[in-house]
């Protein structure tokens, strides 16, 4: 019965490849999130989907690309991958978006290596 | 723009020591206040939050208060124990409805 699952937990691609990561929340949030977790741990929001319509888009080279089929679901596409991708990618979800200070619920994360 | 700082660490302490983590912030308006912990391979959890001014956050005996005159929301526990070992991260919810945290802490509670 887990909230917010990701997958993969791992991925490890060479340069140039396109890849996926997947999330779903079963909580019954309305909005969802990516977040980039760099090797010294720093956290930065990438995008954000509020019913699947996208809310927040940070500046993130457009070699990604967020897609949310359904308010359930958001998958993180990334094309020509490169070295400077390696991090941790975490999914999030919370019941709304505004300035109501709604919990976000955090997935395991997915950790991509790029050799 | 908005912005959180927190002591880098790393910390290092004592089962039952007392623990301060130091967080302010520089936001336009009126932000709430969090602080998320992650456990080794772990997604973060949120420990705490406050979402006005005196407002006090508590759980697990963590507790920090907001405090607007100097921007702070420092992060304490009276007695930590070895599972109290994690990042921990300060964060903010500005009027841009952005979550923004600082770099994280990590702590290591020995036995």
């Amino acid at each position: 019965d887990t909230a917010v699952s990701q997958t993969p937990k791992y991925l490890v691609t060479q340069m140039g490849n396109d890849k996926s990561i997947k999330c779903e929340q079963n909580l019954g949030h309305d909005t969802m999130y990516w977040y980039k977790q760099d090797s010294k741990k720093f956290l930065k929001i990438m995008f954000s989907y509020n019913n699947k319509e996208l809310i927040i888009n940070e500046t993130v080279p457009n070699r990604f690309s967020p897609k949310s089929p359904d308010k359930a679901h958001l998958n993180l596409h990334i094309n020509s991958l490169e070295l400077g991708d390696s991090a941790v990618y975490f999914c999030a979800s919370s019941q709304g978006w505004s300035s109501n200070p709604y919990e976000q619920y955090f997935g395991p994360g997915t950790r991509l290596t790029v050799t | 723009g908005n912005s959180v700082t927190q002591m880098e660490g790393p910390v290092t302490l004592s089962e039952e020591a007392f623990l301060t983590i130091n967080c302010t912030y520089t936001a336009t308006g009126y932000p709430s206040l969090f602080w998320y912990v992650q456990y080794p391979g772990e997604g973060l959890q949120l420990l705490l939050k406050a979402t006005k001014a005196d407002d006090k956050g508590s759980n697990k005996g963590f507790e920090a208060t907001y405090r607007k005159e100097t921007t702070s929301f420092h992060l304490e526990k009276g007695s930590v124990q070895v599972s109290d070992s994690a990042v921990y991260f300060c964060a903010l919810l500005g009027s841009n409805y952005k979550l923004t945290f600082g770099k994280g802490t990590l702590l290591t509670v020995n036995p």
